[in-house]
C-alpha cells in the first residue's frame, strides 16, 4: 500500500482565516480524495481531486469554501477558506489503490483542525 | 439520510471471545464493502472487504459476513486481542463509482 503522509498534522486557527493542507504520497496514483470527520460523526467525501482538471466535488461542499490542487500524480493540497468553528474536524486525504472498479482506499494520517 | 448504519457507538470485549460488529445499509446498490479500523492520531486502515457475489470473507482472525437480503453486514473478531481495540468503520459503494459511504463508527475495547 501506499505511504501517505500530511501536513500539518494538527492546527489551531481563528475565525475567518485559511488553512492549506497537504498530502504527498511515495509513488504515483490516479485517484485521490479528501475526507472530512467532524466530530462523532462518520467520514464524509469532501471531492475527488483530479490531476490537470478541476476537483469533483460531492453535494454540499464547494470549490470556493474548498479549493483544491492536484499538480502531479503524487500530491495534493485541500485549503479550508474563510474558517469557522463550524470547520473543525479531523481532515483526511487518500489514495486508491488501483484502477478498477472496485478499489481499497489508503488514509492518510488526518490533519485535526480546530477553529476557534 | 445516512444510507450506512452502525447502530452500536461501542462495543467491550473479553481478551480471547469473539467480537462481532454489525453494519446496515439501505442502498440496494451497494455492491462492495469494506471495513476500516482507525486509532487514535491515525487514519483508518483497510481491514477486509467484501463483494456482493459472495457472502463471507475471510482473512486470518477477521471475517465479513454479507447478507445481501438483510442489507446487513457483520465483522467477526476472533480471538480479540487487546491490540484490536479501536474504532471500527465498515464503508459501502456501488460498481462503478469510487465513493465509499462510511458508517459512523464503533469503538471497540478489548479487555485484557
Amino acid at each position: 500500500s501506499a505511504v501517505i503522509s500530511q501536513k500539518p498534522s494538527r492546527d489551531i486557527c481563528q475565525r475567518g482565516t485559511s488553512l492549506t493542507i497537504q498530502c504527498q504520497v511515495d509513488s504515483q496514483v490516479t485517484m485521490m480524495f479528501w475526507y472530512r470527520q467532524q466530530p462523532g460523526q462518520s467520514l464524509t467525501l469532501i471531492a475527488t481531486a483530479n490531476q490537470g482538471s478541476e476537483a469533483t466535488y460531492e453535494s454540499g461542499f464547494v470549490i470556493d469554501k474548498f479549493p483544491i490542487s492536484r499538480p502531479n500524480l503524487t500530491f495534493s493540497t485541500l485549503t479550508v477558506s474563510n474558517m469557522s468553528p463550524e470547520d473543525s474536524s479531523i481532515y483526511l486525504c487518500s489514495v486508491g489503490s488501483g484502477n478498477g472498479a472496485y478499489n481499497e482506499q489508503f488514509f492518510g494520517p488526518g490533519t485535526r483542525l480546530t477553529v476557534l | 439520510d445516512q444510507q450506512v448504519k452502525q447502530n452500536s457507538p461501542s462495543l467491550s470485549v473479553q481478551e480471547g471471545r469473539i467480537s462481532i460488529l454489525n453494519c446496515d445499509y439501505t442502498n440496494s446498490m451497494f455492491d462492495y464493502f469494506l471495513w476500516y479500523k482507525k486509532y487514535p492520531a491515525e487514519g483508518p486502515t483497510f481491514l477486509i472487504s467484501i463483494s456482493s457475489i459472495k457472502d463471507k470473507n475471510e482473512d486470518g482472525r477477521f471475517t465479513v459476513f454479507l447478507n445481501k437480503s438483510a442489507k446487513h453486514l457483520s465483522l467477526h473478531i476472533v480471538p480479540s486481542q487487546p491490540g484490536d481495540s479501536a474504532v471500527y468503520f465498515c464503508a459501502a459503494s456501488a460498481e462503478g463509482t469510487y465513493k465509499y459511504i462510511f458508517g459512523t463508527g464503533t469503538r471497540l475495547k478489548v479487555l485484557a
